[in-house]
This record gives C-alpha cells, sequence and structure tokens, in this order.
C-alpha cells in the first residue's frame, strides 16, 4: 500500500541549512507536497513539486525528487529560528479525490 | 482569501459524551477530509467525503461517523467519546478533478480532550 516515512527529529543552529528527508513508496504519484505546521496551528502548504520535475526551488527552499529511489528533500537555507515547526511530506496518490498520505512529521528545533 | 473553519481550537469532554466537530469550507469544493494527527504518526485520515450525502471510510473509521448535508459543512461524530480519541482533529477542504491545483486547505485544528 501507499506509506510515507520521515524521521522525527532534526536540531540545527541559526544560520545553517537544514535538510529534511522523505521516502515514498507509491510509484504513481503525480504531486508530492511539504506542509509546515507551526505550534497550535494547522498546515500551511510550503512547496510542491510535480513527479516530472527533479528539483525546485523558491526562495530559501530547495525540494529535491529521486524518482528512482522514492526519495523526497526540503532544504531550507540560512535556517531561522522562526523555521522551527514540524514538517510533513506528503503525497497525492493516483486517485482523483484529493486524499493525501502524510508521513509522520518532522520536528525541527532550530537553535539560536 | 479561502478559508476553513472549525468550530472548536479546543474541547474536553467526558468519557462515553457524543461529540461533533464541525468543519466549514467557502469555496465551493466538492471534497472534504477529517484526519487526526497524533505525535509520531502524522496524520491518518477518519473519512471523507466527495459529494453532498456522500461519505468514504478512511484508514481509521473505527469510533468516528460523519454527516454531510450541504456542501459547505462536513461534521464528525464521536457517537461515545473515549479516551483514545484524545487527539488533534484536522479538517481539509482540496481541489479535485482535471482542474487539480496544488493548494489544499487545512483547518486550524480542533484539539479535543477526552477524560
Amino acid at each position: 500500500g501507499e506509506d510515507v516515512e520521515q524521521s522525527l527529529f532534526l536540531s540545527v543552529r541559526e544560520g545553517d541549512s537544514s535538510v529534511i528527508n522523505c521516502t515514498y513508496t507509491d510509484s504513481s504519484s503525480t504531486y508530492l507536497y511539504w506542509y509546515k505546521q507551526e505550534p497550535g496551528a494547522g498546515l500551511q502548504l510550503l512547496t510542491y513539486i510535480f513527479s516530472n520535475m527533479d528539483m525546485k526551488q523558491d526562495q530559501r527552499l530547495t525540494v529535491l525528487l529521486n524518482k528512482k529511489d522514492k526519495h523526497l528533500s526540503l532544504r531550507i537555507a540560512d535556517t531561522q529560528t522562526g523555521d522551527s515547526a514540524i514538517y510533513f511530506c506528503a503525497e497525492k496518490g493516483s486517485s482523483n479525490t484529493g486524499k493525501l498520505i502524510f508521513g509522520q512529521g518532522t520536528t525541527l528545533q532550530v537553535k539560536p | 482569501d479561502v478559508k476553513v473553519t472549525q468550530s472548536s481550537r479546543y474541547l474536553v469532554k467526558r468519557t462515553g459524551e457524543k461529540v461533533f466537530l464541525e468543519c466549514v469550507q467557502d469555496m465551493d469544493h466538492e471534497n472534504m477530509f477529517w484526519y487526526r494527527q497524533d505525535p509520531g504518526l502524522g496524520l491518518r485520515l477518519i473519512y471523507f467525503s466527495y459529494d453532498v450525502k456522500m461519505k468514504e471510510k478512511g484508514d481509521i473509521p473505527e469510533g468516528y461517523s460523519v454527516s454531510r448535508e450541504k456542501k459547505e459543512r462536513f461534521s464528525l461524530i464521536l457517537e461515545s467519546a473515549s479516551t483514545n480519541q484524545t487527539s488533534m482533529y484536522l479538517c481539509a477542504s482540496p481541489p479535485s478533478g482535471r482542474s487539480f491545483s496544488y493548494e489544499q486547505y487545512f483547518g486550524p485544528g480542533t484539539r479535543l480532550t477526552v477524560t
């Protein structure tokens, strides 16, 4: 079945780069997403990538997709304390219902 | 500005109570979803609805039911709340079909505690 896996915790120092990794199993995934959840809030879409792309850059965010290994990563350059949050990787499966499969979420801790 | 709203941010209920969580979207979307979020488990799909009066079970429907009487409103019902239903509940209303866009809209969440 469809499954998405992430490590649970990452700690970095302010100003460093953060890399959050994700693996998925559904080779028919058409869209892959990164969501951010700040404490006490809902999920906010950060960025997404189509399955026919290898890389997408959006200001401090870089998404890399390796379809062969079914591996997705999110790199945050110059990480700030405001980036501290839980980051969820998600894939849209093959159905058209909009259902997403989420990873467990990676808690990013940014130390001053 | 598009919005998904949930009726409560925090709820405390007793074991055995009937609990209603409501979600409203103003985007005229067909599809609406209820997830629960637990630490280390991510988001798990409870139920979803792709049209008025239509519903489908998600991955963890046991102990829950839903109601969709109007397009904009999707209710999650805990018939008899139990302590293992203490969780964060998130409603989402994504677009669907051939005009799919990347934006998926989530409500702010309801943190439910069952004592």
